[in-house]
C-alpha cells in the first residue's frame, strides 16, 4: 500500500487569491496525478506530474491556472491560481503502484476548496 | 480515448440484500485494468476490487464480486449481504497498463444507499 499525506484538508479562500495543495508520499514514485472533483461530479484528471520535467496537462487545464511542482520523487504541489467560485471543488492527488502484477491507484485524503 | 459510463446515478438496497451496480466502457485496447472505487462522505477513495482484462475469471473480494464481460465491455459490481457501511459513492474506473499512461478514467458514479 501507499500512504499519501495531503494538506490542507479544506480551505475557504477569497476570489482572486491562490492556494497551494501539498502531497507527500511515503516512498518514491515516478508519476503523481492530480484530479479535480467538482460538487456532485466524478474525478477529472488535471495533470500528470513527473519528477524533473514539466507536468503534462489534460485538455481544459493550463499551467498558468494550475501550476504544479515536483521537486523530488516523494512530493508534489498543485496551486490553484486567481481563484473564482467555479474553482470550488475537491482536489485529490494520486499515485499508482504495482506489486506482483496487482496494480492499484492510491489517493490522498482530498482538499475541499471553497472560493467565496 | 477511453470512456466509462455508469447509467445509475443513485441506487438503494435493504441491509443484508444484494445489489448490482452497472458499468460499461469503451476502448480499443486489448489489455487494461478495471476498478471499482468507493468514496464515503469522508472523501477518501477506497479500492473495492480490481480486474485485469487478460484474466477471464471474475474477481472477488469477500462480499464484492464483478461480472466482467470483455466482449460486451461491461464491468458490473455485485455487493452481497449489504451493510450500512457500504453507503457511499461508487466509481467505475479504467486504466491502461502502459507505464506512461497510468491515470484513471472514471465513470460518473453511482450513489449507493443501504437502508436499515
Amino acid at each position: 500500500s501507499a500512504v499519501i499525506s495531503q494538506k490542507p484538508s479544506r480551505d475557504i479562500c477569497q476570489r482572486g487569491t491562490s492556494l497551494t495543495i501539498q502531497c507527500q508520499v511515503d516512498s518514491q514514485v515516478t508519476m503523481m496525478f492530480w484530479y479535480r472533483q467538482q460538487p456532485g461530479q466524478s474525478l477529472t484528471l488535471i495533470a500528470t506530474a513527473n519528477q524533473g520535467s514539466e507536468a503534462t496537462y489534460e485538455s481544459g487545464f493550463v499551467i498558468d491556472k494550475f501550476p504544479i511542482s515536483r521537486p523530488n520523487l516523494t512530493f508534489s504541489t498543485l496551486t490553484v491560481s486567481n481563484m473564482s467560485p467555479e474553482d470550488s471543488s475537491i482536489y485529490l492527488c494520486s499515485v499508482v503502484r504495482s506489486l506482483y502484477r496487482n496494480t492499484e491507484a492510491f489517493f490522498g485524503q482530498g482538499t475541499r476548496l471553497t472560493v467565496v | 480515448a477511453q470512456t466509462v459510463t455508469q447509467s445509475q446515478p443513485e441506487m438503494s438496497v435493504q441491509e443484508a440484500e444484494t445489489v448490482t451496480l452497472s458499468c460499461t466502457y469503451d476502448t480499443s485496447e486489448n489489455n487494461y485494468y478495471l476498478f471499482w472505487y468507493k468514496q464515503p462522505p469522508s472523501r477518501q477513495m477506497i479500492l473495492v476490487i480490481r480486474q485485469e482484462a487478460y484474466k477471464q475469471q471474475n474477481a472477488t473480494e469477500n462480499r464484492f464480486s464483478v461480472n466482467f464481460q470483455k466482449a460486451a465491455k461491461s464491468f458490473s459490481l455485485k455487493i452481497s449481504d449489504s451493510q450500512l457501511g457500504d453507503t457511499a459513492m461508487y466509481f467505475c474506473a479504467f486504466m491502461k497498463p502502459d507505464g506512461s499512461a497510468r491515470q484513471l478514467t472514471f465513470g460518473s458514479g453511482t450513489q449507493l444507499t443501504v437502508l436499515p
